[in-house]
């Protein structure tokens, strides 16, 4: 059966630090694979998505992601942090179904981030 | 523009009981998806409609169904309602802008069931 690992429940990191968020997946095949982002202000929003074609992906708010066949991984970076990063990141695989854009979604259970002034 | 909007904001029912969501995406867009949050099963995709059709269904039962009209506004509904239903509904409505395809949230429905 398809899966999403995010193996950190919870992350601190300073301001201006680098980060990286992890996310492994069990899939057959080829997936779409997603991060997400969710803050009590902001409600859900897709920062990034890969479908096919470059491995990594520019998503918004500076962050990208590397998707790594060799590893079944989708790790989510982003060079600096800022304090408005604070909150919690999913990741998702898209199980590719006949005629959808995005597949059935399967979520990671998140990594929240906290950030450090 | 405005953004996707969802209605009722925040909705109490009791068990057995059967309730309807709507969803309005934002205009233009033809994609509107369905998904359940819950602090024990976390994000799960209830179902995707493109164009009036249901084209992905994630792993719910019968209970919950959904629909999408013309105007791609978008309902779901859950009859007989459970306990475990309680949870944040969100719709999602995906359209494109120039190259890019884009996706965007609602508020969502917060739904206690008692």
């Amino acid at each position: 059966a398809q899966s999403v690992t995010q193996p950190d429940i919870h992350i601190t990191v300073s301001e201006g630090a680098s980060l990286e968020l992890r996310c492994n997946y069990s899939y057959g095949a080829t997936p779409y694979l997603f991060w997400y982002v969710q803050s009590p202000g902001q409600g859900l929003q897709l920062l990034l998505k890969y479908f096919s074609g470059d491995t990594l992906v520019q998503g918004i708010k500076g962050f990208e992601a590397e998707f790594k066949r060799s590893q079944s991984s989708f790790n989510l970076r982003k060079p600096s942090v800022h304090w408005s990063d604070a909150a919690e990141y999913f990741c998702a695989v898209g199980v590719r179904n006949y005629g959808g854009s995005q597949g059935n979604l399967i979520f990671g259970k998140g990594t929240k981030l906290s950030v450090k002034p | 523009k405005a953004g996707v909007t969802q209605t009722p904001r925040y909705l109490i029912k009791t068990r057995g009981q059967q309730v309807t969501l709507s969803c309005s995406p934002i205009s233009g867009h033809r994609s509107v998806s369905w998904y359940q949050q819950t602090p024990g099963q976390g994000l799960q995709f209830l179902f995707e409609y493109f164009s009036e059709t249901q084209r992905n269904k994630g792993n719910f039962p019968g209970r919950f169904s959904g629909r999408q009209f013309s105007n791609s506004r978008s309902e779901m509904n859950v009859s007989t309602l459970e306990l475990g239903d309680s949870a944040l509904y969100l719709c999602a409505s995906s359209g494109t802008r120039g190259y890019q395809e884009t996706q965007y949230f609602g508020p969502g429905t917060r739904l206690l069931v008692l």
